[in-house]
Formats: C-alpha cells, sequence, structure tokens
C-alpha cells in the first residue's frame, strides 16, 4: 500500500519569505513517482512536477525547488520569495504502476499556504 | 490544445434523485480517472479507465455509483438514489500511458450538493 504524509495542515506566512511544505511517502514498490499539485482558490489542481524514483536529482523551476530524497522518503517543495499568487492548498500525491488502477495517484491530505502582504 | 472538460460545474440535487456527471479528456489520453474530493476524506480515487475498459470497479463508494467511457474518449459517472454523503468535488483526470508521460492533467470538477 502506498501512503502520503503531509505533516502540516496550515502554514501562514508573509510575502517574500521562503517557504518549505513538507511531504513523506511510504511504499514498497521500488518503481514509483511523486507529484506535487497546486489547488488555488479556483479549485483545479494544477499539475506543478513529477519525480519518478530511479531520479533524485533536484529540481529548481523559478522560484520553485524540490528536494527528493530516498533515504528519509521525502520529497520536499521551497517556494523562494513567496508571492500572495502562491496562497493554495498544495497536494503532494505518489503513484506506482498498476494494471488495475493504472497510475492512480495517492494524495497527502493537503497543506493550506497562505501568504499575505 | 484544450485541457480536460468536466460537465455540469455544479449540480444540486435532492436525495434520491440520480445525477449523471461527465468528463471529456484531453485528445488522445488513453487513461481517465475519477477521483472524489470531500472535507472528511481528502483526495480518494474511485476508478480508472484504460480506453473503454475498467479492469477494476472496487474503488467505488458503492453499488450506486457506476461509470462508463466511450469511443475512448468522453466518460460519464453516475450515481443512483444519491444520498447525502455523495455531496462532494468530482474530479477528472486523463493521461497518456507513454512511457514517461503518464502525467494527470485534471479538469475543473463537478460540485454535487445532495440535500
Amino acid at each position: 500500500a502506498q501512503k502520503v504524509t503531509q505533516a502540516q495542515t496550515e502554514i501562514s506566512v508573509v510575502e517574500k519569505e521562503d517557504v518549505t511544505l513538507d511531504c513523506v511517502y511510504e511504499t514498497r514498490d521500488t518503481t514509483y513517482y511523486l507529484f506535487w499539485y497546486k489547488q488555488p482558490p479556483s479549485g483545479e489542481l494544477v499539475f506543478l512536477i513529477r519525480r519518478n524514483s530511479f531520479d533524485e536529482q533536484n529540481e529548481i523551476s523559478g522560484r520553485y525547488s524540490w528536494n527528493f530524497q530516498k533515504s528519509t522518503s521525502s520529497f520536499n517543495f521551497t517556494i523562494t520569495a513567496s508571492q500572495v499568487v502562491d496562497s493554495a492548498v498544495y497536494f503532494c500525491a505518489l503513484s506506482v504502476s498498476n494494471s488495475n488502477s493504472g497510475y492512480a495517484l495517492n494524495f497527502g491530505k493537503g497543506t493550506s499556504l497562505l501568504v499575505t502582504p | 490544445g484544450a485541457g480536460v472538460s468536466q460537465s455540469p460545474s455544479n449540480k444540486v440535487t435532492e436525495k434520491g434523485k440520480d445525477v449523471e456527471l461527465r468528463c471529456d479528456p484531453i485528445s488522445g489520453h488513453t487513461a481517465l480517472y475519477w477521483y472524489r474530493q470531500s472535507l472528511g476524506q481528502g483526495l480518494e480515487f474511485l476508478i480508472y479507465f484504460q480506453g473503454n475498459s475498467a479492469p477494476d470497479k472496487s474503488g467505488l463508494p458503492s453499488d450506486r455509483f457506476s461509470a462508463e467511457r466511450t469511443g475512448g474518449s468522453v466518460s460519464t459517472l453516475t450515481i443512483q438514489r444519491t444520498q447525502q454523503e455523495d455531496s462532494a468535488v468530482y474530479l477528472c483526470a486523463s493521461s497518456s500511458l507513454k512511457v514517461g508521460q503518464e502525467t494527470q492533467y485534471f479538469g475543473p470538477g463537478t460540485r454535487l450538493l445532495v440535500l
């Protein structure tokens, strides 16, 4: 079984602060995929990043960066110099290949980020 | 190109009525997924289609739920005799099944309220 834990339920920061969202996962599969999705107030889930289990390289995209560490089963997400538009709920998710469920996503409970001016 | 679309955006119904939710995936995407998002349960997977086939329907919450997909494209999720606990946002996602392209892209969801 797969499990994703996002221990931070809510985070509030002031604009321009850096913020890290934690994600810890559990799986017995050796091949798996990790994702982050953003859900703004409008409600639509927006894809941010996908990593596979064989690629531990960290990634940076503009103000966003991701730290994947298999040793601690973590896939943390950092927003540098946060902006009000970053306010949203962020979901970490895990998938493995399964003939019955395809690559169905197992989501964490989400972290609600509020960035105030 | 166009993203995943869902209709209706919002649906208010009375307990006991049937509802049909529609999902139009990204053109060419073989895989289609339904999820439900509710306050108590978070985001939960319901069913997966590969083409028109759903290998496993055990993720559907009850036998009042059914889903189908036709022409490898549009999918409908039907809830019969709706109950108040069915109130949730129903999300559809689609993806390719080509290696390295399995990322799921989501539609805007259907917000269902059962009175």
